[in-house]
């Protein structure tokens, strides 16, 4: 499915403390899936990615959770800072074909000092 | 190693105006994409080139948008004529292996 909607969902934590955004993708077909931090007035950066023969990966700081049975994606933000303050992106795509990158919706991360 | 850079950052147009994009990816990528993202939605595809074919156009409207990139390294974008819901973010993105997007900056179109 394509990003629709007009309004982010939103998520409030203070510094410190973990986030957890959480995203469904609607194709099963998909194989390969990318979180990207978007802050104002930037492009998406490059977060974290996972591939479908796994379910948990880990950078600095973040883990991404896939669970293919209910297609949910997870981004999961240790110690959160002032600037992880972001909007969140899933993305999802197949190794087949053109690599076509669908975007979710987007959570907005605001982190409290 | 330098980033996708996108010009100009802004442009602010009337409707039905043409107006034009130019991107450089990151050198040494051969998958370069443009995407539109409206304000509160996640960026859509509108073109994929690997090198200087086309891979995927499927949600370009062809009527009043074209894109090329000629000699397989940079990329215009244009819109002609421009309409009001093209106001948005055009953002541009390669790609080495056609997994990992680098993005751009992008450029922020407002149509009046």
């Amino acid at each position: 499915g394509e990003s629709v909607g007009l309004h982010l969902p939103t998520l409030s934590v203070q510094e410190g403390d973990n986030s957890i955004i959480n995203c469904a993708y609607s194709n099963s077909a998909s194989d390969y899936f990318i979180w990207y931090k978007q802050e104002s007035g930037k492009g998406p950066q490059f977060i974290i990615d996972i591939r479908s023969n796994m379910d948990k990966r880990q950078g600095q700081r973040v883990t991404v959770l896939l669970n293919k049975t209910v297609k949910h994606l997870s981004l999961q933000i240790a110690a959160t800072q002032p600037g992880d303050s972001a909007v969140y992106f899933c993305a999802e795509t197949t190794n087949q074909g053109a690599q076509k990158l669908v975007f979710g919706q987007g959570t907005r991360l605001t982190i409290n000092p | 190693e330098a980033g996708v850079a996108q010009s100009p950052r802004y442009k602010i147009i009337e409707k039905r105006q043409s107006v034009a994009f130019w991107c450089n990816p990151i050198s040494g990528h051969a998958t370069l994409y443009w995407y539109q993202q409206i304000l509160g939605q996640g960026p859509k595809l509108l073109i994929q080139f690997q090198n200087n074919g086309v891979v995927d156009d499927s949600q370009l409207p062809k009527d009043r948008f074209s894109a090329e990139r000629l000699k397989g390294v940079d990329s215009t974008l244009k819109i002609q004529p421009a309409k009001l819901e093209d106001s948005a973010v055009y953002l541009c993105a390669s790609s080495w292996d056609r997994n990992i997007q680098y993005f751009g900056a992008g450029t922020r179109l407002s149509v009046l």
